[in-house]
């Protein structure tokens, strides 16, 4: 089956540094990839998805490339702030089974 | 749109005793939903993926006689923790994906945190 390395699992950052979060998953069936962030007791939100077809997306201060050769994606914040601090997490999904592995988690502090 | 709402979100209950929680996909069709648990600063563990009318396939090392699912219709999923024990205190956390939407993103509904004592 598929399985997902996250790293780094804790990081802890400047308010305005940038984050980098990595992931690399076993499976080249893979071709979907979501992040997460999880706030303390809450549900997990979509902040952004990778499809296999495509090698970078960005959404303002959020970013994901994709390398597919490597098996690897990774996680871009930039100009982070105190509210960003989360636990991260990246999934890699097969999509025509529709399950999703996901990574162990980054918590993320960002400090003012 | 995609709203997930899973009930209750936090249990207490004694030992030996049975839990249902349920899972339901509010605005959106969903013939797939996925029950998770999650320890503290742990990541989500699939338990099982639940498919609307037919049974629910369970990961390796989760007991199906434990953790009961029920997928009734296109909008509700349940999971009942029977006999439950303090070990079962957790985090549990469904997730759904739209009819025809295995490529879409996984809505999750909020958690319930069961304690067992």
């Amino acid at each position: 089956g598929e399985n997902v390395e996250q790293h780094p699992s804790t990081l802890s950052v400047q308010e305005g540094d940038s984050a980098v979060i990595k992931c690399t998953y076993s499976d080249s069936a893979s071709n979907y990839f979501p992040w997460y962030k999880q706030e303390l007791g809450k549900r997990p939100q979509l902040i952004i998805d990778i499809r296999s077809n495509v090698g970078e997306k960005k959404d303002q201060r959020i970013a994901v490339t994709l390398n597919k050769t490597a098996k690897h994606f990774s996680l871009h914040i930039t100009e982070t702030q105190p509210e960003d601090s989360a636990v991260y997490f990246c999934a890699a999904v097969y999509t025509n089974a529709g399950k999703s592995t996901f990574g162990d988690g980054t918590t993320l502090t960002v400090k003012p | 749109g995609a709203v997930v709402s899973q009930h209750p979100s936090r249990v207490i209950c004694k030992s030996g005793t049975s839990v249902k929680i349920e899972c339901r996909s509010l605005d959106f069709q969903a013939t797939t939903m996925f029950w998770y648990r999650q320890f503290p600063k742990k990541s989500l563990m699939l338990m099982a993926t639940s498919n609307e009318g037919s049974k629910a396939t369970y990961e390796q090392g989760v007991e199906k006689d434990k953790f009961l699912i029920n997928h009734a219709s296109l909008t509700l999923s349940t999971l009942t923790v029977t006999s439950a024990h303090p070990e079962d205190s957790s985090f549990y956390i469904c997730s759904a994906t739209r009819v025809g939407g295995m490529d879409s993103p996984l809505h999750f509904g909020n958690g319930t945190r069961l304690t067992v004592t």
